[in-house]
């Protein structure tokens, strides 16, 4: 199984400033297809995970255009422009890339 | 607007079963992969199995292989989840998951199954 490791595991932000979670494959998550399907998603204190980024860098309808993804073949990075208090929860990424599809450990965004 | 919704889950002890459902509305059921992933309390998410648009071809986690059964009626637009010889490692809460493309774009609010003598 393709193991995604991120770091850091727990992450202080301060309101309005910038924050970034990294993700490592593995593998490379390059399909034979040519597309990369690596995924992220929060899952808000209390709440069902949401989906909010898709293929490395593309932001779900909804999704703020604060967050932003970015990365290729296996290291990829999440980033959050400005925090918000409603971005308070735990990210994962997700590979969709490989069967099993598997997810990162979780990085709680606290304030 | 796309909605998932579980029910079935409960407490049961270690070697019952339990069956999830997932009623699913707000877009073409039978255009989408879904998936159950599960999630042990305070812990991080797992896919359980996943099924493909015409219930015909079904893939597990190597952890309940030969113990859960993935299904659905595409008629009812019903994603179903059959376990059996249940284990205390089965306990967390069964979210419901639409795969568009690879990738989990909608989840359900999950039900809770809780498995202890």
């Amino acid at each position: 199984d393709v193991v995604m490791t991120q770091s850091p595991l727990s992450l202080p932000v301060t309101l309005g400033q910038p924050a970034s979670i990294s993700c490592r494959s593995s593998q490379s998550l390059v399909h034979s297809d040519g597309n990369t399907y690596l995924n992220w998603i929060q899952q808000r204190p209390g709440q069902s995970p949401r989906h909010l980024i898709y293929k490395v860098s593309n932001r779900d309808s909804g999704v703020p255009d604060r967050f932003s993804g970015s990365g290729s073949g296996t290291d990829f990075t999440l980033k959050i422009s400005r925090v918000e208090a409603e971005d308070v929860g735990v990210y994962y990424c997700m590979q969709g890339t490989h069967w099993p599809k598997t997810f990162g450990q979780g990085t709680k965004v606290e304030i | 607007e796309v909605r998932l919704v579980e029910s079935g889950g409960g407490s049961v002890q270690p070697g019952g079963s339990l069956r999830l459902s997932c009623a699913a509305s707000g877009f073409t059921f039978t255009s989408y992969w879904m998936v159950w992933v599960r999630q042990a309390p305070g812990k991080g998410l797992v896919l359980v199995s996943d099924l493909s648009t015409d219930g015909r071809t079904t893939r597990y986690a190597d952890s309940v292989k030969g113990r859960f059964t993935i299904s659905r009626d595409n008629a009812k637009n019903t994603l179903y989840l059959q376990m059996d010889s249940l284990r205390v490692e089965d306990t967390a809460v069964y979210y419901c998951v639409r795969d568009r493309d690879r990738n989990y774009d909608f989840w359900g609010q999950g039900t809770l199954v809780t498995v202890s003598s």
